[in-house]
């Protein structure tokens, strides 16, 4: 069953802690996405990959940092410089990265600060 | 800025009645799509209308677009209880940004039993 996975469901940042989502698809999509979605809002662009390799700030970077070395993966990181992580994020892919095809959305990663 | 902004916040219906949601934009778009959340769970596709449609259908729903008026509107008919979700527009441009697609706030809509 193709789909998007992210893990882990629940994740704990202490202060100053970096910590890193995972973003795994099995769509052969070309274009992946982070979005960060804070309660009772809609989603706000972190990052954007169009294609393997490359990747573009959304609206909100400052804080997070990504790498798209697999077209599988699209991992996120949330460093100790983002001073409210607390939120849900969702990633998402497409077959392309022209605006023009639906997103396919994982069932998200919930953080909290301890 | 936010690019859609979804109308009402929040409905209330009984089943068996139809909810309309209305998503305005504010500049030229490609296309338009509208999402669906479960609460704690990620977005689901719904729909895509094209800047060059004006209705689609599926299934229960359909999507309206008026381009002049920079609106769209998504119809859900005869509700049910497991249609109680958010639903969210998504606008895409052609610009710059090409692969960008601009989420609204949503409206939570609960179909009581």
């Amino acid at each position: 069953d193709g789909g998007i996975t992210q893990s882990p469901k629940y994740l704990f940042r202490k202060e100053g802690q970096n910590v890193t989502l995972s973003c795994e698809q099995n769509l052969n999509h070309d274009a992946m996405y982070w979005y960060r979605q804070d309660p009772g809002q809609g989603l706000r662009l972190i990052y954007y990959s169009q294609i393997v390799n490359d990747f573009q700030k959304g609206d909100i970077a400052e804080g997070y940092s990504v790498s798209r070395e697999k077209k599988e993966s699209f991992p996120l990181t949330v460093t100790s410089a983002q001073k409210n992580p607390t939120a849900f994020y969702l990633c998402a892919s497409s077959m392309t990265g022209f605006g023009n095809q639906p997103q396919h959305f994982g069932d998200g990663t919930r953080l909290s600060i301890l | 800025s936010q690019q859609g902004e979804e109308d009402p916040q929040a409905l209330s219906i009984q089943e068996g009645e139809n909810a309309t949601m209305n998503c305005s934009y504010k500049t030229s778009i490609n296309n338009l799509q509208w999402y669906r959340q479960n609460s704690g769970r990620g977005l689901v596709h719904l729909i895509l209308i094209r800047s060059n449609e004006r209705e689609k259908h599926s299934g229960r729903l359909r999507v309206t677009l008026d381009t002049s008026k920079k609106s769209s509107s998504l119809l859900i008919t005869a509700s049910r209880a497991a249609d109680t979700a958010s639903y969210f527009c998504a606008t895409a441009q052609y610009n710059t940004n090409a692969g960008k697609s601009t989420f609204g706030d949503g409206t939570t809509l609960t179909v009581k039993p």
